[in-house]
């Protein structure tokens, strides 16, 4: 069975610091990769997605980097953290193809991230 | 461009009555619509899909939802509430012809009153 996990779980940084969130995938091969972030009150916003190593779709522009050097493994950093980028952070998984479960994404249990 | 919109940031029932979430959507081509639920501090989980097909959906623990295209809206409704549904729920869209992206509402808080 596949299973996603996403570390740390908890991270308090100073501003200006940096940062690496990591997520990796086991159980499935070229999933398609997600980075979301939920500020409180502000619902889930798409942050990158990737449907292949090395290939990065940014959706907002922002103090944040992802990357993908594998397969099933999915990174977000930043050089110099900001106050805003304050939140909990959620990886997930898709299949990049095939029914049934086509569009159904898989979620990591989250890290969250406190700038002070 | 596709949009999700939830009504209600936050709603509350008594155990027992009837939940009605609202989510209303944006495409310019057919979506698969879904409904996720999140409870606090964790990952989010699906409760059910509108692919094609039967426009009357059924989920997990009860819940459903019905697609209606000419309202664009994807409602989900529970007949009767439990203390254990209390949690964050999210409708999302995706649009499987374009994009990999999927994008969600802001979502919707349910509170159960005993």
């Amino acid at each position: 069975s596949q299973t996603i996990h996403q570390w740390p779980a908890t991270l308090v940084q100073p501003v200006g610091s940096p940062l690496s969130l990591e997520c990796t995938v086991e159980g499935t091969s070229n999933p398609n990769l997600y980075w979301y972030r939920q500020a409180a009150g502000r619902g889930l916003q798409l942050l990158f997605y990737s449907v292949g190593i090395g290939q990065i779709s940014s959706e907002v522009p922002q103090n944040l980097s992802a990357s993908r050097p594998q397969d099933r493994q999915f990174i977000l950093s930043s050089k110099k953290l900001l106050l805003s980028d304050s939140g909990f952070y959620l990886c997930a998984w898709m299949p990049a193809s095939g029914l049934p479960i086509a569009g159904e994404l898989f979620f990591g249990e989250g890290s969250r991230l406190t700038v002070l | 461009a596709q949009s999700v919109t939830q009504l209600g940031s936050h709603v509350s029932v008594s155990e027992g009555a009837l939940v009605l979430l609202r989510c209303n959507y944006s495409s310019s081509v057919p979506p698969y619509l879904f409904w996720y639920v999140q409870y606090p501090n964790q990952g989010l989980q699906l409760l059910l899909k509108y692919t094609t097909g039967a426009t009357l959906v059924k989920g997990i623990n009860g819940f459903e939802a019905e697609f209606k295209k000419s309202e664009t809206s994807f409602h989900l409704t529970k007949p009767s509430a439990h203390m254990s549904d209390a949690a964050e729920y999210f409708c999302a869209v995706w649009l499987y012809s374009s994009a990999s992206k999927i994008i969600f509402g802001s979502g919707t808080r349910l509170s159960i009153r005993p």
